[in-house]
């Protein structure tokens, strides 16, 4: 079974709207973390955003927010104000820390949804 | 300050040759990761190093694949008798005791004809 589904292969947004990019995952540790990266055409995985599965609030950083339902096992990625940089593919990750516990350990990866933001 | 480098960028051999690709971390970062990414999917896992140890080795495909980082600094990811099915982005990434972000380098592009 996937441990990280993302279900739109792609989206499009008009530029200065919001868009929400959808991510699902699947887990039995009850300590993990969830992660957002961004990977432009250029090629590098840019971090965007970070929630702890025990946080209580929702992530946010700058543009990006992380609308985390726990119960839900959903950590969807809303992007406000979008800008034609935003361009690229979006990958959702997480962590599961019952191995190595703190902050360490792989991550696993959606197959990204493709945003492309018009003008 | 420097970000995750790897070398080569790009790196096209034939079927059977022996490769390695480097990644040298931010310094100070005590974790280090491989990855490999395939034409429209998303990373996946190869192995971990924490310190000169590598504490997962389970993403490792097979016995063709090791990787080495002998002084807790530079690591080497190593494939012997590549196959055409070995083509892919290989992504490194480090990451600083603490912290949850992993910073990701540029990635090697290896391309087996």
């Amino acid at each position: 079974a996937q441990k990280i589904t993302q279900t739109q292969p792609g989206m499009f947004v008009q530029e200065k709207e919001a868009v929400t990019l959808d991510c699902t995952y699947d887990t039995s540790d009850p300590s993990y973390g969830l992660f957002w990266y961004k990977q432009p055409s250029s090629g590098e995985m840019i971090f965007l955003i970070y929630q702890g599965s025990y946080d209580q609030q929702n992530a946010t950083e700058g543009r990006y927010s992380l609308n985390f339902q726990k119960a839900r096992k959903s950590a969807n990625l809303v992007i406000s104000a979008s800008q034609l940089g935003d361009s690229a593919m979006y990958f959702c990750a997480m962590r599961e820390l019952m191995n190595y516990g703190g902050s360490q350990g792989n991550l696993i990866f959606g197959k990204g949804t493709k945003l492309s933001v018009k003008p | 300050g420097a970000g995750v480098s790897q070398t080569p960028s790009n790196k096209v051999t034939e079927k059977g040759k022996y490769v390695e690709l480097r990644c040298d971390p931010i310094s100070g970062h005590t974790a280090l990761y491989w990855y490999r990414q395939s034409l429209g999917q998303g990373p996946e896992f190869l192995i971990y190093f924490q310190g000169t140890g590598a504490a997962d080795d389970s993403g490792l495909p097979n016995d063709r694949f090791f990787a080495v980082r002998p002084e807790g600094s530079v690591s080497t990811l190593k494939i012997q008798r590549t196959e055409r099915g070995d083509s892919a982005v290989y992504l490194c990434a480090s990451s600083r005791t603490g912290y949850n972000e992993q910073f990701f380098g540029p990635g090697t592009r290896l391309t087996v004809l």
